[in-house]
């Protein structure tokens, strides 16, 4: 069974600019959850969406925005991007919301 | 304030020395979850405790979650290289519908 795809894996863009990150869960899963990692604040929840539907939200900026879609892919888009958006940004499935989660190995993005 | 937080934050220590590390909360967990993330990768999934007092093991790894479901801790038996990475624990606190991590462990396990 394949995991948790995330594209791309490094992406490089400058301030201001808006970005678009894909997650492709395990098959069979319909939960997808987004979180940021950065050293100083550790990994922090975004959202999470199930059956297309965005369940929960974190203490983020309206910037940051996500969708899922029937296949259960996902997609977050962050807009004028700021240096502090620079970051690992993690994706992870679950069969429904609140079980075990699986995730992929993450995109990581840096603003310049 | 951190809902998890983890202790300690950094560890170094010799192979084939035995740590452990723990995972603190005041809130209640209906389960809590245990990760290892290598450096560029995706944390991976090493263990689930549902039950209070439930001890679980995996391989030299030792998982307990406490009474109250309000903490629980990872001890490792005679460390490997191959242990080197970051820990993190992470659940629902009642009522919540997301994940929580917390603050995480660094362990470096010297050869």
């Amino acid at each position: 069974k394949a995991g948790v795809t995330q594209t791309p894996r490094y992406l490089i863009k400058t301030r201001g600019q808006q970005v678009t990150l894909s997650c492709s869960p395990i098959s069979g899963h319909r939960s997808v959850s987004w979180y940021q990692q950065t050293p100083g604040q550790g990994l922090q929840f975004l959202f999470e969406y199930f059956s297309e539907t965005q369940r929960n939200k974190g203490n983020f900026p309206g910037r940051f925005s996500g969708r899922q879609f029937s296949n259960s892919r996902s997609e977050m888009n962050v807009s004028t991007l700021e240096l502090g958006d620079s970051a690992l940004y993690l994706c992870a499935s679950s069969p429904t919301p609140n079980t075990e989660a699986f995730f992929g190995q993450g995109t990581r993005l840096t603003v310049v | 304030t951190q809902l998890l937080e983890q202790s300690p934050q950094f560890l170094s220590i010799q192979e084939g020395e035995n740590l452990t590390v723990y995972c603190n909360s005041s809130s209640v967990f209906s389960s809590l979850q245990w990760y290892r993330q290598e450096p560029g990768e995706g944390p991976v999934l090493l263990v689930t405790v549902v039950t209070g007092g439930e001890v679980k093991k995996l391989k030299r790894l030792t998982f307990q979650f406490g009474d109250a479901r309000k903490d629980s801790s990872l001890h490792i038996t005679a460390a490997q290289p191959g242990d080197t990475g970051l820990y993190l624990c992470a659940g629902p606190p009642g009522g919540a519908n997301n994940l929580f991590f917390g603050t995480g462990t660094r362990l470096t396990v010297i050869p």
